[in-house]
């Protein structure tokens, strides 16, 4: 079956540093795959995706590359800030799993001033 | 833009009570799902539904029953609460089919069984 693996935090860091939250994969089929944030008290909210080997999907100054050779979509940001305190989620996306989303277990990333 | 709408955002009960979780969305969605999310477990698949009159099994449906009587709504029921089932259950809901179509998220329902 379908699985993904990341990087256990909590990851504490100081403002302007520099964040990578590590995202392995499984998957049988060709799969898309997906960022999700988490802010406090919130739902998921989709933070960036990438539908083919060697895409970049970027958003908010984060990045993440499709990675087929070594099933990776590592998550990256050159500089933090506070508010991007949040809990970060990879998840792929498989046609032959039904399109359903698998979910990694969650990093929560803190921001310190 | 209200997206997809939980309610309650909050419950608390006792074991053995029933409830029903509500789960609207105004996207004209075709798909929804309902989650569970545990500590260090990410987000687990109860059911979802590829269309209104449909429902289907996810990862872990044992203890829920769901319904999607009209497009826009998809209800989850617990009929006999129990503190396994102590957790926050988020709604999501997704255009149909493709694999690089996003979900689009709830806020979430605390729910706390005693």
């Amino acid at each position: 079956g379908n699985s993904v693996t990341q990087m256990e935090g909590p990851v504490t860091l100081s403002e302007e540093a520099f964040l990578t939250i590590n995202c392995t994969y499984t998957a049988t089929g060709y799969p898309s795959l997906f960022w999700y944030v988490q802010y406090p008290g919130e739902g998921l909210q989709l933070l960036l995706k990438a539908t083919k080997a060697d895409d970049k999907g970027s958003n908010k100054g984060f990045e993440a590359t499709y990675r087929k050779e070594t099933t990776s979509f590592h998550l990256e940001k050159g500089s933090v800030q506070v508010s991007d305190s949040a809990v970060y989620f990879c998840a792929l996306s498989d046609r032959a799993a039904g399109n359903k989303l698998t979910f990694g277990g969650g990093t929560r990333v803190l921001v310190k001033p | 833009n209200a997206g997809v709408t939980q309610t309650p955002k909050f419950r608390v009960l006792k074991t053995g009570q029933s409830m029903t979780l509500l789960c609207a969305q105004d996207m004209n969605h075709e798909y929804m799902y309902w989650y569970r999310q545990d500590p260090g477990m990410g987000l687990r698949l109860i059911h979802y539904s590829v269309g209104e009159g449909t429902t289907a099994k996810g990862e872990v449906p044992d203890g829920y029953n769901v319904s999607r009587l009209k497009k826009q709504n998809f209800l989850l029921g617990l009929e006999s609460a129990a503190p396994s089932q102590t957790s926050v259950y988020f709604c999501a809901s997704s255009y149909y089919t493709e694999t690089n179509q996003p979900q689009h998220f709830g806020d979430g329902t605390r729910l706390s069984i005693l």
